[in-house]
C-alpha cells in the first residue's frame, strides 16, 4: 500500500538549518510529483512546495522561496526539503504529499508529518 | 491568489444528524475543488476530489456539490468517526489554496 514516511523535524534556533526527508514506498515513485505541505500550531494547511516527477520543475510559495529547496532522489524513493535561514514563523508540522495522477495540484497520499519548532 | 473561504468555522451536529459545510472560492475555480478530513494529530486525508467525485474508500455518506466558486460538502448521517476538521482546498490555479477549515463537533 502506498505508505510516505516524513521524518528530520527537530527544534532548531532562529537563522539555522534543517532538512526534512519523506521516505515512499508502495507505488513506483519517478511517476509522481510532490509536495511539502504545513501547519503552524492551530492553524490551518499551507501548500509549501512542488517538484514534478522527473524533478526539473519546481514551484514554491512566496513565504518560503530563497530558503527552502525541494530535491528529491528517485534511487532512494525519497523526497527531501532543506530548510535555511528559519524563523519562528516557520514553526508548524510539515507534510509530504504525493500529487494524484488526475490532477496537478490534487493531493491524494500524505505523510504523517514532522514537528519543525524554531525558537532560541 | 484565489482565496478559500469555509464557513462556519466551527459546526455542531448530534450523531445521525447531516452535516453541510461551504466553501466559497474567491474566482472561479471550476471544479477543480477537493475536500480533506483531519483527525487530531492526523495528517488530512482525500475525501473528495473534482468538486463531486469521493476518493477511493471514502464512504458513500460523503458527497461533494459545486462548481465555479460555491461548493458543498454534505455528511448525510454523522458517525463518530466524523468527527473532525475538515479543509477545501482549489487545486485550478498555482498556487493552490486551502480554506482556513470548519470544525465539525458533536452537539
Amino acid at each position: 500500500q502506498v505508505q510516505l514516511v516524513d521524518s528530520g523535524g527537530g527544534v532548531v534556533q532562529p537563522g539555522r538549518s534543517l532538512r526534512l526527508s519523506c521516505a515512499a514506498s508502495g507505488f513506483t515513485f519517478s511517476r509522481y510529483a510532490f509536495h511539502w505541505v504545513r501547519q503552524a500550531p492551530g492553524k490551518g494547511l499551507e501548500w509549501v512546495v512542488v517538484i514534478s516527477y522527473d524533478g526539473k520543475n519546481k514551484f514554491y510559495a512566496d513565504s518560503v522561496k530563497g530558503r527552502f529547496t525541494i530535491s528529491r532522489d528517485s534511487s532512494k524513493n525519497t523526497l527531501y526539503l532543506q530548510m535555511l535561514s528559519l524563523t519562528p514563523e516557520d514553526t508548524a508540522v510539515y507534510y509530504c504529499a504525493r500529487e494524484a495522477s488526475v490532477a496537478g495540484g490534487l493531493l491524494d497520499y500524505w505523510g504523517q508529518g514532522t514537528q519543525v519548532t524554531v525558537a532560541s | 491568489e484565489i482565496v478559500m473561504t469555509q464557513s462556519p468555522a466551527t459546526l455542531s451536529v448530534s450523531p445521525g444528524e447531516r452535516a453541510t459545510l461551504s466553501c466559497r472560492a474567491s474566482q472561479s475555480v471550476s471544479s477543480d475543488l477537493a475536500w480533506y478530513q483531519q483527525k487530531p494529530g492526523q495528517a488530512p486525508r482525500l475525501l473528495i476530489y473534482g468538486a463531486s467525485t469521493r476518493a477511493t474508500g471514502i464512504p458513500a455518506r460523503f458527497s461533494g456539490s459545486g462548481s465555479g466558486t460555491e461548493f458543498t460538502l454534505t455528511i448525510s448521517s454523522l458517525q463518530s468517526e466524523d468527527y473532525a476538521v475538515y479543509y477545501c482546498q482549489q487545486y485550478n490555479n498555482w498556487p493552490w489554496t486551502f480554506g482556513q477549515g470548519t470544525k465539525v463537533e458533536i452537539k
